[in-house]
């Protein structure tokens, strides 16, 4: 079975705080995503990632940045995290072939910034 | 990019089918994916279709695709409890998938 994780299933920072959220995939897969989820708006893509020391932008990049050092892991970076910035974030991984790009996705942070 | 498009409630009494629809704007989308997500969880892959085939059926889901139209709909029959969720359609571009906003379904007794 694939597995995602995410290194916290609640988070709550301050206003200006440098914020980590980590993600790890067990299957070896080349692509890695990040979106955030926000109620009547979907899934929204932050930025992703094709390979080791990859990245590119998604939809809704600004605020954001991340890290991919090491094919299993990325690292979503939120540089001096703001209010409107409290969501809850997925992060996904996939390969090429199978279900076409099938994704999987880790059970989510919910962040709040207060 | 591709815009997706779904309904945002649905309520259906267990027993009853439910259908969630979908629009999408990109018909060079190889695969339409339906995601489920249940409370305090991530999303999880329902079932999907190939964008040359009309229908596709795996036990209690029925996926139409009407490629003219760009509509997208997932049926489930006989609704249980636990079916509610959050159901989002997705259509693929490249690697990348272009979400709908997600379709809540509760079921009630």
């Amino acid at each position: 079975d694939v597995k995602v994780t995410q290194s916290s299933r609640y988070l709550v920072k301050r206003t200006g705080e440098k914020v980590f959220l980590e993600c790890v995939q067990d299957m070896d897969h080349e692509n890695m995503f990040w979106y955030r989820q926000d109620p009547g708006l979907g899934l929204r893509l932050i930025y992703f990632s094709y390979d080791v020391k990859m990245k590119e932008k998604g939809d809704i990049p600004e605020g954001y940045s991340v890290s991919r050092e090491k094919k299993e892991r990325f690292s979503l970076i939120l540089e001096s995290a703001s209010t409107n910035q409290t969501s809850m974030y997925l992060c996904a991984s996939s390969r090429p072939g199978g279900v076409g790009y099938e994704q999987y996705f880790g059970p989510g942070t919910r962040l709040t910034v207060t | 990019g591709e815009d997706v498009e779904q309904s945002l409630f649905l309520s259906v009494r267990e027993g009853d089918s439910s259908v969630i629809n979908c629009t999408y704007t990109d018909s060079s989308s190889t695969y339409l994916y339906w995601y489920k997500q249940e409370p305090g969880a991530g999303l999880q892959l329902l079932t999907y279709i190939f964008s040359n085939m009309d229908m596709k059926q795996d036990q209690r889901l029925t996926v139409l695709l009407n490629k003219k139209d760009k509509h997208l709909s997932l049926r489930i029959a006989d609704t249980q409890t636990g079916d509610s969720a959050i159901y989002f359609c997705a259509g693929s571009n490249d690697y990348k998938l272009s979400f709908g906003a997600g379709t809540t379904v509760t079921v009630r007794a």
